[in-house]
């Protein structure tokens, strides 16, 4: 079993709509990542948080520790929303160090 | 823009070869990560170096090695290049760790 697991891996829907990607897993960890990878392969980073919720324009980011799940949302989408949203845990080391591990990534696509 | 710079964009080279990948932090970042993102593996952590210091492994192969030098610009050298090596390699910097992480545009390699 991964120890990050995203729902759906595809995720089609009509401009405007509410949009809704969840992502669980399975270990202790510091910080959750979301991430925004675009087509033409760049990867920005959307979220960082450890708690509770965080929002920033349209999105909209939360996290529940006890149930090791966090949601991201996504309002009123747009066609440029189409990308590859990724989830990554950070798990610290010895020395106080986050390594990060991926989910396999939610590839939306927003029809006008 | 993240600020954080990635050379060359592509590489295109034989198995067998040693090719160097260059990343340059954001400015006041001190640390930074490489990641590799190949198809059938999905986005995977590599190393992480802060100020100068490794601090965290990933799944890097022996191959691998990198080095984070005094003025915070860090390089992945990878040797004895086989076909499974072509991937997107990114780095990323942060300003302490754990932290929020800034992507590179990447770097293709493709192994022939």
């Amino acid at each position: 079993k991964n120890e990050v697991e995203q729902s759906p891996q595809n995720l089609t829907a009509q401009e405007g709509e509410f949009i809704t990607i969840n992502c669980s897993y399975s270990v202790g960890i510091s910080a959750l990542h979301w991430l925004q990878q675009h087509p033409g392969g760049g990867i920005v980073s959307l979220f960082m948080l450890s708690s509770g919720k965080k929002k920033h324009g349209r999105l909209i980011a939360t996290i529940n520790i006890q149930e090791k799940h966090s949601s991201l949302h996504i309002t009123a989408s747009h066609p440029r929303d189409s990308a590859v949203y990724i989830c990554a845990v950070g798990l610290i080391s010895n020395f106080g160090n986050e390594k990060l591990t991926f989910g396999t990534g939610t590839r939306l696509t927003i029809i006008p | 823009d993240s600020g954080v710079t990635q050379t060359p964009k592509h590489l295109i080279t034989a198995t067998g070869q040693r090719v160097t990948l260059r990343c340059s932090p954001r400015s006041g970042d001190l640390s930074v990560y490489w990641y590799q993102q190949s198809l059938d593996q999905g986005l995977q952590f590599l190393i992480q170096y802060y100020n100068g210091e490794e601090r965290a492994k990933g799944n890097i192969l022996e191959r691998f090695s990198a080095q984070q030098f005094p003025d915070l610009h860090s390089e992945l050298n990878l040797s004895s290049l086989e076909l499974g090596d072509s991937a997107l390699y990114f780095c990323a910097s942060s300003v302490g760790s754990p932290g929020e992480q800034y992507f590179g545009p990447g770097t293709r390699l493709t192994v022939t």
